[in-house]
């Protein structure tokens, strides 16, 4: 089924390791985000991206850095893994400017880290 | 700043009983207003939305009233079922930004 597809679906690291998450969507969208989800916290914008080679910081973009080279990928890496960054990963992507428009968001199923 | 208050949960119905999540949030503008939802294992959903003050967002059975005056988006539903356990998500957007502003989420679960 066409969406957006995350990987990995779980990973436990080290701290002070570094990983990537791979975002990849196949709806030809322009916009894609990366959130982190945490108890109570609901879910808070890292960083964005406008199209291919663009991206922008969001409400809690330290310690990560993203990255997207093709339309259909976006990156997202962390350089330094804490313990802070145990979360739930989740990318979306969208067709409209707008976070309004009518189909809304697409999300994938999410990336569990944890950082021990 | 922009910001979503849901109850909190877990709300735990039996089927076929009136579900009420209530949503309120601040903002700066005039925001767009949703519901998202979150099945198990699986990513956020689009459920309904509301553009402007009066609007009513409905899909599956559910509906959420946009309240101006009282800055309220509370999802119902008259009937819940066993499948609608999952976790609600109201956010909101402002003109020109482009990305949703998300409350904590309500973890719904629905007993036969």
């Amino acid at each position: 089924n066409a969406g957006v597809t995350q990987t990995p679906k779980f990973r436990v690291l080290k701290t002070g390791q570094s990983m990537t998450l791979l975002c990849a969507q196949d709806m030809n969208h322009e916009y894609m985000y990366w959130y982190r989800q945490d108890p109570g916290m609901g879910l808070r914008l890292i960083h964005y991206s406008v199209g291919e080679g663009t991206t922008a910081k969001g409400e809690v973009p330290d310690g990560y850095n993203v990255s997207r080279l093709k339309k259909q990928n976006f990156l997202l890496g962390l350089e330094s893994a804490a313990p802070s960054q145990t979360s739930v990963y989740f990318c979306a992507s969208s067709y409209s400017f707008l976070a309004g428009s009518a189909k809304g968001y697409t999300f994938g199923s999410g990336t569990r880290l944890t950082v021990v | 700043g922009d910001s979503v208050t849901q109850m909190e949960g877990p709300v735990t119905l039996s089927e076929e009983a009136f579900l009420t999540i209530n949503c309120t949030y601040t903002a700066t503008g005039y925001p767009s207003l949703f519901w998202y939802v979150q099945y198990p294992g699986e990513g956020l959903q689009l459920l309904l939305k509301a553009t402007k003050a009066d609007d009513k967002g409905s899909n599956k059975g559910f509906e959420a009233t946009y309240r101006k005056e009282t800055t309220s988006f509370h999802l119902e539903k008259g009937s819940v079922q066993v499948s609608d356990s999952a976790v609600y998500f109201c956010a909101l957007s402002l003109t020109g930004r482009r990305a949703l502003t998300f409350g904590s989420g309500t973890r719904l679960q629905v007993q036969p």
